[in-house]
């Protein structure tokens, strides 16, 4: 499978702790994004990376959330201290040069707080 | 907030039947992109219309993007069940780094 990989699928946390999550982009994509979504609502963007750079944060991202493309490749989202607002799905997405082109998307993380 | 608007949220039509879905936004896009999402699935990406006016169909599929580049719309002739899903318009705000989702359209087609 050359698409979208996301992992875990499915993590279930207690308030206060650490989740990290990984995406593996579409090798040839230099760019890639992090969305947040909750039910019945569309994808939120949360940040963008153009190959190892980091270009764009929403405002809406706390200082508890950080992301990472160390090497231009796949990228993590580390969300410290979690809160049961953070409960959502993390869909992470790819879009090969030169840009304003199409997303696409991993399965998705799908985080639940308790 | 979201600055692209979807209306109407929910659908629901007979199967034959047609839909359609309409994307607003504030502001000018450059390009608008149309999203699939089948239910416990990821968006899917459909289209992209860039020119203003322009008109572009997909088998039973219509797109339209707005003269002004401001507002975009889809539709559906004569649904399937295959069909059923949630329908999100996107665009780019202030630059091409971001896309706006609307909250989408969600349909669903009773065989």
């Amino acid at each position: 499978d050359t698409g979208v990989s996301q992992n875990p699928r499915h993590k279930i946390t207690k308030r206060g702790q650490n989740v990290t999550f990984r995406c593996d982009p579409i090798s040839e994509h230099n760019r890639l994004y992090w969305y947040r979504q909750t039910l019945g609502q569309g994808p939120e963007f949360l940040t963008y990376f153009q190959n190892e750079a980091q270009l764009e944060k929403s405002r809406l991202l706390s200082d508890r959330f950080s992301a990472e493309r160390p090497k231009g490749s796949f990228s993590t989202l580390e969300i410290q201290r979690t809160e049961q607002g953070d409960s959502a799905m993390y869909l992470c997405a790819s879009s090969p040069p030169p840009g304003n082109t199409e997303a696409f998307f991993g399965q998705g993380t799908r985080l639940t707080v308790v | 907030g979201q600055q692209v608007m979807q209306i109407p949220q929910y659908q629901h039509v007979q199967e034959g039947e047609d839909f359609t879905t309409y994307c607003n936004s504030s502001t000018t896009l450059s390009n608008i992109q149309w999203y699939k999402q089948r239910p416990g699935g990821h968006p899917v990406f459909l289209i992209q219309l860039v020119k203003s006016g322009e008109v572009k169909k997909q088998k039973r599929l219509t797109f339209q993007f707005g003269e002004a580049k401001k507002n975009s719309s889809l539709h559906i002739t004569a649904t399937q069940t295959t069909d059923v899903g949630t329908y999100f318009c996107a665009g780019p705000i202030s630059n091409f780094n971001k896309f706006y989702f609307g909250s989408g359209t969600k349909l669903n087609v009773k065989p």
